[in-house]
């Protein structure tokens, strides 16, 4: 597609479901994030694919979460049993040469858990 | 860790006139960017500037750098009610792209019609 596209762009859910984003990066970039803005904050960094591989995880808040990244392209963010904390909007960006270049990020996938 | 802080965190002025937001940061980059996000939207890239540059233009935009100080300005000049959003630095991690760009909390500008 054109543009780094995310899903679902809402999503309620119950406190101790486990819920799944989806990102669909720009096609051909090799580089995806997955970042967590929480309401008036900051966007607070995830975790980093390059290709299929993550070579750093530690972004990631708890063992509840989550990421895989398939061929190269679709990355998905698992969050299993969630709390209300996780209530969050999760943005994806990616782009062809890493941190050095400019991010295209999506519209973002908005969580709330009750 | 936030790397980049912003200041002021919300700013509100008239149409027309020029608006200044700040950041700072704390440990050595290779660059830094400037993002806007619209409410409920995703962020835009604005403009990138590298450590060995020290203003650059785009636009009505204006970003200056200075490394001995470790910020940065964004200045828009000519302010129109269609920016108003919030705007974020962002700065390459020491680990290069595997901690990805850190960014501040954002400036809110309002601009007032």
């Amino acid at each position: 597609g054109a543009g780094v596209s995310q899903s679902p762009s809402n999503k309620v859910t119950e406190k101790g479901k486990d819920v799944e984003l989806r990102c669909d990066p720009i096609s051909g970039h090799t580089a995806l994030y997955w970042y967590r803005q929480s309401l008036g904050q900051g966007l607070e960094f995830l975790i980093y694919f390059q290709g299929n591989s993550a070579p750093d995880k530690s972004g990631l808040p708890s063992d509840r979460f989550s990421a895989e990244r398939t061929g190269g392209s679709v990355s998905t963010l698992t969050i299993q049993r969630t709390q209300q904390e996780d209530s969050a909007v999760y943005l994806c960006a990616s782009n062809s040469g890493g941190a050095a270049g400019e991010l295209f990020f999506g519209e973002g996938s908005r969580l709330t858990v009750l | 860790s936030q790397q980049g802080e912003e200041d002021p965190q919300a700013l509100s002025i008239q149409e027309g006139e020029n608006a200044t937001m700040n950041c700072s940061y704390k440990t050595s980059i290779n660059n830094l960017q400037w993002y806007r996000q619209n409410s409920g939207r995703g962020l835009v890239h604005l403009i990138l500037i590298r450590s060995n540059e020290r203003e650059k233009h785009s636009g009505r935009l204006r970003v200056t750098l200075d490394t001995s100080k470790k910020s940065s300005s964004l200045l828009i000049t000519a302010s129109r009610a269609a920016d108003t959003a919030s705007y974020f630095c962002a700065t390459d991690g020491s680990g290069g792209g595997a901690d990805g760009l850190t960014f501040g909390k954002g400036t809110h500008l309002i601009i007032q019609p």
